[in-house]
């Protein structure tokens, strides 16, 4: 049920670009992205819902295949501010009772 | 301004002592609050969904005796370690969807309590 989260870390130059996958075997009902600094709570970037949806802007953005099985967060000219560790989650329902799960996240790190 | 408030931020306390932490919606009514339970360096492990209500429902393995959960009005929700020990000192946080309820919905996180059991 817990989404999977490549790579587990990574280390960039500030102004470098980033991808983050987040991927599962079953079609997702949505797919929710965040950011957690160290010792903070976790911030929400977006939430994608349909097939095929890209959202975000030009520096954050993220897509959603059409299949629903598969997202990527894409960072585009990193800036320091940019790091941290990066959740993207899955709503389920199981049992009627509604979840919300997180894959095991990406510790992005920038360098000046 | 955060629009969830957890409270307290930090508890260190002996074992066995039960601890409370509370979750609070600030401005909007939420029926459905999630809580978690994060070691270092680890992912957001969902223990139980909230339910204003009626009873939380909770993850396999999470035991209820130990981990009470209660939703008592449209704002709050507590959760109380019960007889706490070291091995359950970590970081736990609460969420509400933006909306108060319902489907894929953004979750409002609380700022999180670090809980250490000496």
């Amino acid at each position: 049920q817990q989404p999977v989260q490549s790579p587990q870390a990574v280390i960039l130059r500030e102004g470098e670009d980033a991808v983050i996958n987040c991927s599962s075997s079953k079609a997702l009902y949505s797919v929710h992205w965040y950011r957690q600094k160290h010792g903070e709570a976790p911030v929400f970037l977006m939430i994608l819902l349909k097939g095929g949806e890209q959202k975000g802007h030009e520096k954050i953005s993220a897509s959603f295949n059409e299949k629903k099985q598969q997202s990527s967060l894409y960072l585009t000219a990193s800036q320091l501010s940019y790091s941290g560790t990066y959740f993207c989650g899955t709503e389920i329902v199981v049992q009627g009772a509604q979840k919300l799960v997180f894959g095991q996240g990406t510790r992005l790190t920038i360098n000046p | 301004g955060a629009v969830v408030s957890q409270h307290p931020s930090r508890v260190i306390c002996k074992s066995g002592t039960s601890v409370k932490i509370e979750c609070r919606s600030l401005d909007f009514q939420a029926t459905t609050m999630f809580w978690y339970r994060q070691f270092p360096k680890q992912s957001l492990m969902l223990m139980a969904t909230s339910n204003e209500g009626s009873k939380a429902t909770y993850e396999q393995g999470v035991e209820k005796d130990k981990f009470l959960i209660n939703h008592a009005s449209l704002t709050l929700s507590t959760l109380t370690v019960t007889s706490a020990h070291p091995e359950d000192s970590s970081f736990y946080i609460c969420s509400a969807p933006f909306s108060g309820t319902g489907f894929n919905q953004p979750q409002h996180f609380g700022d999180g309590t670090r809980l250490s059991i000496l």
